[in-house]
Formats: C-alpha cells, sequence, structure tokens
C-alpha cells in the first residue's frame, strides 16, 4: 500500500514551453502533497504544499506564477512549469500524505520526474 | 525551525563491514525522524522513523537508528553492509514548530560500499 506515482518520469521540452507534471496517491486519499526539486547530489528542497480544493503554499523563493499548483482532487496534485527555461531543468519529486491516517505524519514519495529543459 | 546536518557527505566502506551514517538536528520543541534511501533516478523509499517511544529504532534492509534527545542526534546503523546498500541516505526531520507538516532534509550521505 501507499503508492505515489508521477508522470511523466522524464521529459525534455524546449525553452519558453510549459510542462505538466502528475502525482497521484494510488491507493490512498491525499488532502495534503508535496513537491520538491533536487539538483544532482543535493537535498530536496520543498517547493510548495498542495492542498486539495484550496491554494497551495509556497516555500519562501519559490515562484508562484512560474510552478502552478493544482490539488483538485484527493488522489491528484499537479505541477506545470510555466515558460520553461534550461535553470529550472532538474528532479522534481512529490510526496503524499494519507489523509486516514495511515502511518501517521508520514510522507510517501514518488519515483520524480527528470525535467530537461533545451 | 527545524534543521538537519548530515556531517558527511559521502562514507566509503567495504562489504559485511559495519556503517554508521551520522544525522544531528535542531530544533527547539518536540521532533519525529526519518531515514531514507534514495537510489540513482529514483524517489526515497523510508527506512525508518522515530515518532516516540523505544529510542532504539529498526527500520527495512537491516538498518537501524537510535534517537539521542540530549546529543540531538538520529545516527543511523548497520552491522553488515552488502554491495546493494550503496546509494544516497537522507535524514529528515519534523517539529512542532511547522505542525509535523513539513519536512526538512540534510544534505544527504553517499554510502559506497566496495567488495
Amino acid at each position: 500500500g501507499a503508492v505515489v506515482s508521477q508522470h511523466p518520469s522524464w521529459v525534455i521540452c524546449k525553452s519558453g514551453t510549459s510542462v505538466k507534471i502528475e502525482c497521484r496517491s494510488l491507493d490512498f486519499q491525499a488532502t495534503t502533497m508535496f513537491w520538491y526539486r533536487q539538483f544532482p547530489k543535493q537535498s530536496l528542497m520543498l517547493m510548495a504544499t498542495s492542498n486539495e480544493g484550496s491554494k497551495a503554499t509556497y516555500e519562501q523563493g519559490v515562484e508562484k506564477d512560474k510552478f502552478l499548483i493544482n490539488h483538485a482532487s484527493l488522489t491528484l496534485s499537479t505541477l506545470t512549469v510555466t515558460s520553461a527555461h534550461p535553470e529550472d531543468s532538474s528532479f522534481y519529486i512529490c510526496s503524499a500524505r494519507d489523509s486516514g491516517g495511515g502511518g501517521g505524519n508520514e510522507q510517501f514519495f514518488g519515483p520524480g520526474t527528470r525535467l530537461t529543459v533545451l | 525551525a527545524q534543521s538537519v546536518t548530515q556531517l558527511d557527505s559521502q562514507v566509503p566502506v567495504f562489504e559485511e563491514a559495519p556503517v554508521e551514517l551520522r544525522c544531528n538536528y535542531s530544533s527547539s520543541v518536540s521532533v519525529y525522524l526519518f531515514w531514507y534511501v534514495q537510489y540513482p533516478n529514483q524517489g526515497l523509499q523510508l527506512l525508518l522513523k522515530y515518532l516516540s517511544g523505544s529510542t532504539l529504532v529498526k527500520g527495512i534492509n537491516g538498518f537501524e537508528a537510535e534517537f539521542n534527545k540530549s546529543q540531538t542526534s538520529f545516527h543511523l546503523r548497520k552491522p553488515s553492509v552488502h554491495i546493494s546498500d550503496t546509494a544516497e541516505y537522507f535524514c529528515a526531520v519534523t517539529s512542532a514548530s511547522s505542525g509535523y507538516s513539513t519536512l526538512t532534509f540534510g544534505k544527504g550521505t553517499m554510502l559506497l560500499v566496495s567488495p
């Protein structure tokens, strides 16, 4: 149980285009999901907390107009990187917390999405 | 504020030797602590967690960690490592200051197991 999927697993796009990444909780409901960014050989940096049915909470320094987050259902959150540029190239990882209390406060992580902007 | 320090960026070790990966946290309030493993180009997998109770926590793959409040540490140990344990290991903390809602990660320790 407690499986989180991400799609796509990798994407290459041209500079200036937008890219949408999906994060799904497959066997549990998640009112709260999290989006992280990880640069090569570095740690995970929290970008935003995604709340079902309400606006996301962004961490300081993260541009909300560039990284659009939508959490329209209890099993799906999306991250859209708008007008992507090469510096947005990174590994994006989502996680989800079980609303039903399973796992306590544990976050279950997706496999990540590798974004490369040319 | 909550923070995590992983003192070693890389730990080389021979197969079947014991290993300890160090983690220290900073928080003025109650904490939950986690260790995750990340294999190349993959997400994070939970190894173990400390929420409360016994300070010695056993996890998957033969790993264990001990919560030491006085030293604000949560070091990860394994008595005998395998080649397949080669991966990046992250210590993470959440605390009452964030409502136990957000995780703060350390910079990670790369465990390199050689034959």
